[in-house]
Order: structure tokens, then C-alpha cells, then sequence
């Protein structure tokens, strides 16, 4: 079956610590994206990337880091910078132009 | 101008009744308008959308109502089911040849009493 997957499904971090979140999908799709959602708040986007080796600053990505080497992975590290990292994390994809996107079923980032 | 305002904020409906989301927006440029349904701990799922050349998009039990001059777009879910509580997200996005930047309302929750 296509679809994304995102893991780990829950994440802890501690102090000073940087972890990554991963996305891979097998949809064939050109644009990933990855949101943060807040409880009770709406998807904010902290990164995109329309292509491999290219990425782009959503609208909250102080904090954030992201790579895309391979059409079908667009992992996120959530860096020490970022100090309120709390938070379900959601990737997605979408072919390009107004097309709908794909979710994964998200990583849960929790604060030791 | 880029936000989406969504509300109500939580609704609770009795089964069998119809429940409604409104959406408004500012950008005239938006020109794709999908709903999205969220149960806890998964991602979004696409359940209808609409493009501002019609004012009314009908799947099964959920139909969307499009009022381009107000710029107002509404979710109308018919004989609502116990089944259908969950978090509901509007949008909007322009992409055109490039990324699918959607804009999301800030969600709606949704209950359905039994």
C-alpha cells in the first residue's frame, strides 16, 4: 500500500539534545512538508521541499533542520534551539501544484 | 490575509442531525479549498474539497457550500454518526506549479452524541 510513515511514533528529548523525525513515503510524490500541531491549534508549517537537494522556511522553522537526499525521505531534526519542542509532529506529500497532501500518522515530542 | 478563520471552535450535534463548520478567508487568490478529518493520535485525511468554479460539492454525507463573493466556504455533514467525532480542518492553498502550500483553519471539534 502507498502511503507515508513517519517514526518513531513517540519521541523523548532531553536538554541540549538534538533527534530527528523520520518521514519516508512511497507515494512518487515531488513535494514533502512537515507541520507542527499544538493541542487544540491548527497544522503550522516549518519546512517544504518541492524537490531533492531543495527545501524551503515555512512559516515556524527557528529551531528546526531538514535534508532531503532522496525523492522519497524528508527528515526533520528538532534542534537544542528549538526550547518549546513539545508537540505532534506531521509530515506529508502532495504531487505538485493544487493538489491535496498525504499525512503520516505523526511523531508525538515529549520533554524528559 | 493569508489566515483561514474556522468555527466554531468544538460542537457537539446529536445523532442523526447535521452539523456545520464555517470557514472564512481574506485571500482572493486561493483557489482550492479541501476539508480535512482527524481522529486523535493520526494524521489529517482528506475528506472533500472544492475549487471556487462551483458553489456546492456533494460526497455521500458531507457536502460543501462555496460563497465566492463573501469568501465564506462551509462543511455540512448530513445524518451525523457517532463515527464522524473527530477534529475537522478547513483549508486553503494557491500552488499552481509549485508546492501545495495549504493554509489551515485552526480545526474544529466534533462530537456526536448517541
Amino acid at each position: 500500500d502507498g502511503g507515508i510513515t513517519q517514526s518513531p511514533k513517540y519521541l523523548f528529548r532531553k536538554e541540549g539534545q538534538n533527534v530527528t523525525l523520520s518521514c519516508e513515503q512511497n507515494l512518487n510524490h515531488d513535494a514533502m512538508y512537515w507541520y507542527r500541531q499544538d493541542p487544540g491549534q491548527g497544522l503550522r508549517l516549518i519546512y517544504y521541499s518541492q524537490i531533492v537537494n531543495d527545501f524551503q522556511k515555512g512559516d515556524i522553522a527557528e529551531g528546526y533542520s531538514v535534508s532531503r537526499e532522496k525523492k522519497e525521505s524528508f527528515p526533520l531534526t528538532v534542534t537544542s534551539a528549538q526550547k518549546n519542542p513539545t508537540a505532534f509532529y506531521l509530515c506529508a506529500s502532495s504531487m505538485m501544484g493544487n493538489q491535496p497532501q498525504h499525512f503520516g500518522d505523526g511523531t508525538r515530542l515529549s520533554i524528559l | 490575509q493569508q489566515q483561514v478563520k474556522q468555527s466554531p471552535q468544538s460542537l457537539i450535534v446529536q445523532k442523526g442531525g447535521i452539523s456545520i463548520i464555517n470557514c472564512a478567508y481574506e485571500n482572493t487568490a486561493f483557489d482550492y479549498f479541501p476539508w480535512y478529518q482527524q481522529f486523535p493520535g493520526k494524521g489529517p485525511a482528506l475528506l472533500i474539497a472544492i475549487r471556487p468554479d462551483v458553489s456546492e460539492k456533494k460526497e455521500g454525507r458531507f457536502t460543501i457550500s462555496f460563497n465566492k463573493s463573501a469568501k465564506q466556504f462551509s462543511l455540512h455533514i448530513m445524518d451525523s454518526q457517532p463515527g464522524d467525532s473527530a477534529t475537522y480542518f478547513c483549508a486553503a492553498n494557491t500552488g499552481y506549479s509549485s508546492a501545495s502550500k495549504i493554509i489551515f483553519g485552526s480545526g474544529t471539534r466534533l462530537s456526536i452524541r448517541p
